[in-house]
């Protein structure tokens, strides 16, 4: 299976907590964007990078929360101190050049975080 | 302040009919719409999209129109099946390869 993959896929932690997700896109998207997802409502945009570079933050990403993306490849995502707020499915989505002509996003199961 | 709209929580509809899933937008700043298929347990999957310059574009089964005047857009599955049960959600971003802006979701029953 060559789509966007995401682990771990459930998480349940106790609050104060440091939690980190891993998301693998398809290997020739270069754009990946992290969203969070909670019951009733439609994902919500959290960060977004071009290769390595982040673009862009939503104020949504408070200070206990970090996304990486080395070498443009993978990403991680990292909540400290996790509060029960932060309990929340949390997707990641990757897309192809813009060159390529198509624009979609893909997007990964997402992993679910349970803050008890 | 809810960007993208969807007025409606759930919709059934008998097999065979159609289904209408209706979107409202406020920024005038969006000029590409998406519109996303969940089913449980997975991440949304990209159904079919439209420029602000169309009004209408058509894949198989499923057509989206967009007003732009009304700041609307609505898909439509013709004839809805079964397997089209599932939570369906527009989305709109103001390049086609920005962040996309979601709405909350309209589940769809299709009854046999």
């Amino acid at each position: 299976d060559t789509g966007v993959s995401q682990n771990p896929r459930h998480k349940i932690t106790k609050r104060g907590q440091n939690v980190t997700f891993r998301c693998d896109p398809i290997s020739e998207h270069n754009r990946l964007y992290w969203y969070r997802q909670t019951l009733g409502q439609g994902p919500e945009f959290l960060t977004y990078f071009q290769n390595e570079a982040q673009l862009e933050k939503s104020r949504l990403l408070s200070d206990r929360f970090s996304a990486e993306r080395p070498k443009g490849s993978f990403s991680t995502l990292e909540i400290q101190r996790t509060e029960q707020g932060d309990s929340a499915m949390y997707l990641c989505a990757s897309s192809p050049p813009i060159l390529a002509g198509a624009y979609e996003q893909y997007f990964g199961p997402g992993t679910r975080l349970t803050v008890t | 302040d809810q960007q993208v709209k969807q007025n409606s929580p759930s919709l059934s509809v008998q097999e065979g009919r159609i289904s209408i899933l209706n979107c409202d937008y406020t920024n005038s700043m969006f000029d590409y719409f998406l519109w996303y298929k969940k089913y449980p347990a997975e991440g949304p999957t990209f159904l079919i999209s439209i420029s602000s310059i169309k009004d209408k574009n058509e894949d198989g089964r499923f057509t989206v129109f967009l007003n732009k005047s009304a700041k609307h857009l609505s898909l439509h599955i013709v004839p809805s099946q079964p397997g089209d049960s599932a939570v369906y959600f527009c989305a709109a971003s103001t390049t086609s390869y920005d962040k996309v802006i979601f709405g909350p979701g309209t589940s769809l029953s299709v009854i046999p």
